[in-house]
């Protein structure tokens, strides 16, 4: 298994500014996924980011929105830029357990709220 | 596309009753299935975790099957105690490594 924490736990933000969020797991890993949970909703995948190569983002997401970097196979960081209230929700990072089963791990996720 | 679904969407049980728990599927083409329970505010937790070509996977008192071909699992909770009062989510990973999840099962159990 694998442990990943993430920081901040929660943050409340202005409209207009920008968040990163950090992610570091205890093991190396190959894939590592960024999902956003809006209000009472389920999890979308929002990225994919490999140790280097380009994020991979999924519809309805773009790069300038949400940048991506992944510097090396235990950290990743998520920006969530210029803000508005809509973007209010948790943000998790998880990973993939590094063996053939593709098991996925979670960190504790980030609570963010956009006044 | 892949698309799952969860039913019922809210279960709420008294202490030490057995239940279950049903996920849908479109497409076939999984990689895995994996079960996983979110208490309110928290991340995830895994419960299970399926292969394509595996049939079930138990942890005390959780079971949960897989039906590749119909395109559905349960997960089944026998016993239910407080504690087992959380959202249970049910995740599908199909091609690309991408997972789908539903929009999950929130489950109280009472006292």
């Amino acid at each position: 298994s694998a442990v990943i924490s993430q920081k901040p736990s929660r943050d409340i933000c202005q409209r207009g500014t920008s968040l990163t969020i950090q992610c570091q797991v205890d093991s190396q890993v190959t894939m590592m996924f960024w999902y956003r949970q809006q209000p009472g909703q389920s999890l979308t995948l929002i990225a994919t980011a490999n140790q280097g190569s380009e994020a991979t983002y999924e519809s309805g997401f773009v790069i300038d929105k949400f940048p991506i970097s992944r510097p090396n196979l235990t950290f990743s960081t998520l920006t969530v830029s210029n803000m508005s209230p809509e973007d209010s929700s948790i943000y998790l990072c998880s990973v993939d357990g590094g063996t053939q089963s593709y098991e996925q791990y979670f960190g504790p996720g980030t609570r963010l709220t956009v006044t | 596309k892949q698309e799952v679904t969860q039913i019922p969407a809210a279960l709420s049980v008294p202490e030490g009753e057995n239940l279950v728990l049903n996920c849908s599927f479109t497409d076939s083409a999984i990689y895995n299935l994996q079960w996983f329970r979110q208490d309110p505010g928290k991340g995830l937790t895994s419960l299970l975790l399926i292969q394509s070509s595996q049939r079930e996977q138990t942890s005390g008192r959780l079971n949960a099957s897989l039906d590749k071909s119909s395109g559905r699992s349960t997960l089944y909770i026998a016993a239910s105690q407080p504690g087992d009062s959380a959202t249970y989510l049910c995740a599908v990973m199909s091609g690309g490594f991408k997972t789908i999840f539903g929009a999950g099962t929130r489950l109280f159990v009472k006292a």
